[in-house]
């Protein structure tokens, strides 16, 4: 089955610079990578999310890249605010289930943003 | 907010308790999770339903009972627990026909005292 590492486990960026959260995975038929957000006392909150036939996907400060090659996917923020402080997860959709099926999730970065 | 909702959001029970997680999607959503959330693990997969049926368990222990009595509503019963189940259970939706996103509600955070 599929298996997602995930680095660093915890980040802390100024405010104003760029973070950038790595994720590798082993299943090359994975075909769709979302990232989550989780604030404290929420459930996490999908952010961004690309598919495999994509190389790159940007929402304002907010951007993912996948290496279908390498199995790797990352996540950059820019200009980063103190409302990004949270724990960031990436996760894998394995691709030979339906769309109720499992994603894989990474062990979480926990991302602080020093004023 | 995100058009989940799970009651009650905090659980303290003895392990000789019965108590029943609920979790409903606004969504129209035709696919329902529940995951396990510990301070040291990533979040954990425990069961799978789509279109009212089960189609997943990842090997969660019988003490763990979920419940699936239409497509908007979600119930984990727990009975017999244990200290090691303390933990946030999470609830999430998604559309069975695409597209993939998964919608979570806020979680239980569970005591199992």
């Amino acid at each position: 089955g599929e298996n997602v590492e995930q680095h660093p486990s915890t980040l802390s960026v100024q405010e104003g610079d760029s973070a950038v959260i790595k994720c590798t995975y082993s299943d090359s038929a994975s075909n769709y990578f979302p990232w989550y957000k989780q604030e404290l006392g929420k459930g996490p909150q999908l952010i961004i999310d690309i598919r495999s036939n994509v190389g790159e996907k940007k929402d304002q400060r907010i951007a993912v890249t996948l290496n279908k090659t390498a199995k790797h996917f990352s996540l950059h923020i820019t200009e980063t605010q103190p409302e990004d402080s949270a724990v960031y997860f990436c996760a894998a959709k394995e691709a030979r289930y339906s769309s109720a099926s499992k994603i894989i999730f990474g062990s979480g970065t926990r991302l602080s943003i020093r004023p | 907010e995100t058009g989940v909702t799970q009651t009650p959001r905090h659980l303290v029970m003895g392990m000789t308790n019965k108590k029943s997680l609920k979790c409903e999607q606004h969504l129209g959503h035709n696919a329902m999770y529940w995951y396990k959330q510990s301070a040291k693990k990533p979040l954990e997969l425990m069961f799978v339903y789509s279109l009212e049926e089960r189609v997943e368990n990842n090997s969660v222990p019988s003490r763990f009972s979920p419940e699936c009595p239409n497509s908007s509503h979600l119930f984990l019963h727990l009975h017999t627990l244990q200290p090691e189940d303390s933990a946030l259970y999470l609830c999430a939706s998604s559309q069975e026909t695409g597209p993939y996103e998964q919608y979570f509600g806020p979680g239980t955070r569970l005591t199992v005292t």
